[in-house]
């Protein structure tokens, strides 16, 4: 399996702009996980998905973040308008069944936002 | 909600000697502690994970230990390596989501 696969790796964006991100899992993962990394805050658990049907919110910062997943195989995270406080590095992850098995990161999408 | 705090934030060791990363937690119901490394520019990639009804695992240089009473567990490395060097993060699961430390930057000088 190629593991999580995400795009784009890197992307700069002028602020207000519509940013998308994309994320596949690994082929029969239940569990779909999109965290933000950033120098200040770490590692950020933004929402994740079960089945394709969002189970946790929580994290997502404002209503300029939104996500989807339409099928087992594809997610996205959508900021719309950016800000340059948006810059990180964000993380799909996905696994199989619940907590307790190993969760895959895929290799982050570096967005920076001018 | 559940909180991980991980010290130190910045650790730097002699080739050679150990290093041991620990962290809190203060959700009683988190049951599943793993370690991830994360290299520069790359993802974090889990080296070792420990659940609630072991206190101790060992997979070569590196180990986990746990107390479950005080809350607390840490990731001990021997005879370090430079390939050692990276940012180490604890994390905590319990349910289906797990919670990350701030992690540590771990440097091995030669």
């Amino acid at each position: 399996d190629a593991g999580v696969i995400q795009s784009p790796r890197h992307e700069v964006t002028e602020m207000g702009q519509e940013v998308t991100l994309r994320c596949k899992p690994i082929s029969g993962h239940d569990y779909l996980f999109w965290y933000r990394q950033t120098m200040m805050r770490g590692l950020e658990l933004l929402i994740y998905f079960n089945n394709n049907v969002p189970i946790d919110d929580s994290g997502m910062p404002e209503d300029r973040f939104s996500a989807k997943m339409p099928n087992a195989s594809f997610s996205t995270l959508k900021i719309q308008p950016s800000e340059p406080r948006d810059s990180a590095v964000y993380f799909c992850a996905s696994s199989f069944g619940r907590v307790g098995n190993t969760i895959y990161f895929g290799e982050g999408s570096w967005l920076t936002v001018v | 909600g559940e909180n991980v705090e991980q010290h130190p934030s910045t650790l730097s060791v002699q080739e050679g000697d150990s290093a041991v990363i620990k962290c809190t937690y203060s959700d009683s119901a988190s049951n599943y502690f793993p370690w991830y490394k994360q290299e520069l520019g790359k993802r974090p990639q889990l080296i070792i994970d420990i659940r609630s009804n072991v206190g101790e695992k060992k997979d070569q240089r590196i180990a986990v230990t746990l107390n479950k009473t005080a809350k607390h567990f840490s990731l001990h490395i021997t005879e370090t390596q430079p390939e050692d060097s990276a940012v180490y993060f604890c994390a905590t699961g319990g349910g289906n989501k797990l919670t990350f430390g701030t992690g540590t930057q771990l440097k091995v000088e030669l």
